[in-house]
């Protein structure tokens, strides 16, 4: 079964914008990552926070997690047609329960 | 090698019919995982090795569905009489040790088509 919840399912913004990613899980975890898919391929990994962590970036990607509230945020600066993909979160304990949601389908237009 | 290979890239099956799945991990990575996805939908959790060990096979859908990694590295999906059901792309991972926190890498995938 899954265990994050991507929100919204869909996102369409304008190059330029920010897009912004919610992942809600309801177990306790040690880490949360970010991976993106695009159209017809595997899962590139984004980024990875620990559950002792708050927040963190890695170029335009800025990630938060509150485990007080079980979620996590991606957001996106300054998007680019590049970035349309869909964008999931994955939970888990250890490395071998890592759980995906449903995913975010981000389109970006030029 | 690169990256986590997956052979055949794309497979189409009539119902009833057994295929194999490869997946060649990246060179060295303990870990490896096989996932289910479904069109729209986000990657489901199959099983996972440790080495040659597979510990936890609970996602596997039915006993149709078997894996294994005998000699740990590369490692073989199979299924059996294929249903349509089955349709969907199987996307095989690795990771370099089972410690929490180890970015997994993912293959590009095998697309199965059951008709």
């Amino acid at each position: 079964s899954q265990q994050g919840e991507e929100d919204p399912q869909a996102l369409s913004i304008q190059e330029g914008e920010n897009a912004t990613m919610n992942c809600s899980y309801k177990t306790s975890i040690n880490n949360l990552q970010w991976y993106r898919q695009n159209s017809g391929r595997g899962l590139v990994h984004l980024i990875l926070i620990r559950s002792n962590e708050r927040e963190k970036h890695s170029g335009r990607l800025r990630v938060t997690l509150d485990t007080s509230k079980k979620s996590s945020s991606l957001l996106i600066t300054a998007s680019r047609a590049a970035d349309t993909a869909s964008y999931f979160c994955a939970t888990g304990y250890n490395n071998n329960d890592m759980r995906f949601g449903a995913g975010t389908r981000l389109t970006v237009k030029p | 090698g690169a990256g986590v290979s997956q052979s055949p890239r794309y497979k189409v099956a009539k119902r009833g019919q057994d295929v194999a799945l490869r997946c060649d991990p990246i060179s060295g990575h303990v870990s490896l995982f096989w996932y289910q996805q479904a069109l729209g939908q986000g990657p489901e959790f199959l099983t996972y090795f440790q080495n040659e060990a597979q510990l936890d096979k609970s996602g596997l859908p039915s006993d149709r569905f078997f894996a294994e990694r005998p000699e740990g590295s590369v490692s073989t999906l199979k299924i059996q009489r294929t249903q349509q059901e089955d349709s969907a792309v199987y996307l095989c991972a690795s990771s370099f040790d089972r410690g929490y926190g180890n970015t997994i890498y993912f293959g590009e995938g095998s697309w199965l088509t059951v008709v």
